[in-house]
């Protein structure tokens, strides 16, 4: 089945800076990649995601990129804010049938004012 | 999106005893999911929910530890069977939007205890 890998596990930047976290992917028919933000206690918020039909996609301070021959996909944060402390987990659709998502391991991000 | 309730939002259980976990969708959805997710860990897909048929488990999943149920459109209750402590978790049910395929939103997740 698909497997993701997802670096860094942690990730701890000042206010202001850029934030990347890097997902690859093993299954080249995967076509379906989200990200999600998970805050301590709360479920996981879907915050962008991309297809794979494009290489790239961007929302305010968030952008995705996808390299399909190289299966791996990133997030940026740019401007990182104390609110963007939290878990990120990268997700690619599986090989199983129906939409189903296998996980990264995620990451710890940690904004420091 | 659509709006998504998990009852209940936490319990503490005795090992041996089953919780029943419900998921309540404010519209009709074709998928439902559920997953798990251990203390400081990602996310594990258990089953797919389908409605008017069996749930479809993935690999370390059995019906007879994780019975599903899907009635409606609306609706699934996930049931952790004979509890040991290793089944502290939380469990989370996700639904796919109809309007964009694959895109799946996720319930405030029941947090569960066994001792």
């Amino acid at each position: 089945g698909e497997n993701v890998e997802q670096h860094p596990s942690t990730l701890s930047v000042q206010e202001g800076d850029s934030a990347v976290i890097k997902c690859t992917y093993s299954d080249s028919a995967s076509n379906y990649f989200p990200w999600y933000k998970q805050e301590l206690g709360k479920r996981p918020q879907l915050i962008i995601d991309i297809r794979s039909n494009v290489g790239e996609k961007k929302d305010q301070r968030i952008a995705v990129t996808l390299n399909k021959t190289a299966k791996h996909f990133s997030l940026h944060i740019t401007e990182t804010q104390p609110e963007d402390s939290a878990v990120y987990f990268c997700a690619a659709i599986g090989n199983s049938g129906y939409s189903t998502l296998t996980f990264g391991k995620g990451t710890m991000l940690l904004v420091s004012p | 999106s659509a709006v998504i309730s998990q009852k209940p939002s936490r319990d503490i259980c005795q090992r041996g005893t089953s919780l029943t976990i419900q998921c309540q969708v404010d519209s009709q959805v074709t998928m439902m999911f559920w997953y798990r997710q251990q203390p400081g860990q990602s996310l594990t897909l258990i089953a797919t929910a389908n409605q008017g048929s069996e749930a479809t488990y993935e690999s370390g999943f059995v019906i007879d530890k994780f019975p599903i149920s899907r009635p409606n459109l609306t609706f699934s209750t996930l049931t952790v069977s004979n509890m040991s402590p290793e089944d502290s978790s939380i469990y989370l049910c996700s639904v796919e939007e109809g309007t964009r395929a694959d895109t799946q939103y996720f319930g405030p997740g029941t947090r569960l205890t066994v001792l």
